[in-house]
């Protein structure tokens, strides 16, 4: 069945990028996501890709996808401590109706 | 601003009581899906709809958990009865249907869910 592996923690300092990395099993998925859920709040969809896209950026935001290394990144420039929060990846899979989810990472920002 | 919206936001209940739990879908979106989210089992899909129609109820514990869309902008999940183990913060979410953002789900804020 599908996969979609994460790291549970990563620390990082205000002002520094963040990395949030992710891997998935599944070879035909279609979109690949990412979601932030702050505490106490449901999940906010931050970005997605195709998965005939190398590259989305979106302001702070950078999603790299390597595709042959089922591979999804989530780089965050100058982190802030509003970012905070556990990331959540995702993929859909070509002719389905729903999504994978990943354990979450959960981001700390250090002032 | 188009939100799912979920009722209640929390909930305390005692073991053996029907619990109900609401939430209207994005007006338009035609998929609906409820999750649970527990720290020890991480995000679960329970269930989900389309066009009012269950898909998929695998992930849900039939004996007493039940998923109803009396119409299309409500969806109802149902607990009875409820036991501690059910404790959780229980999410909804819907989707529209485009070649553009695929199965995009937008997410409600969540029934925390309390059994004593």
């Amino acid at each position: 069945g599908e996969d979609v592996e994460q790291s549970l923690f990563l620390s990082v300092r205000e002002g520094d990028s963040s990395v949030i990395n992710c891997t998935y099993t599944d070879s035909s998925s279609t979109y690949l996501y990412w979601y932030k859920q702050e505490p106490g709040a449901g999940l906010q969809l931050l970005t997605y890709i195709f998965s005939n896209m190398d590259m989305k950026q979106d302001q702070r935001l950078t999603v790299l996808l390597n595709k042959k290394d089922k591979h999804l990144s989530l780089r965050i420039a100058d982190t802030q401590t509003g970012d905070s929060a556990i990331y959540f990846c995702a993929e859909s899979i070509l002719g389905g109706n729903n999504l994978f989810f990943g354990t979450g990472t959960r981001l700390t920002v250090i002032p | 601003d188009a939100r799912v919206t979920q009722t209640p936001r929390h909930k305390v209940t005692e073991m053996g009581q029907e619990v109900t739990m609401r939430c209207q879908p994005i007006l338009g979106h035609n998929t609906v899906f409820w999750y649970r989210q527990t720290m020890m089992q991480g995000l679960e899909l329970l269930a989900y709809f389309r066009n009012r129609a269950p898909l998929d109820d695998s992930g849900m514990p039939k004996d007493r958990f039940s998923a109803e869309m009396p119409d299309a902008t409500l969806a109802t999940l149902k607990i009875q009865p409820s036991e501690p183990r059910d404790s959780a913060v229980y999410f909804c979410a819907s989707a529209g249907s485009s070649a553009q953002e695929g199965e995009t789900q937008y997410f409600g804020p969540g029934t925390r869910l309390l059994v004593l």
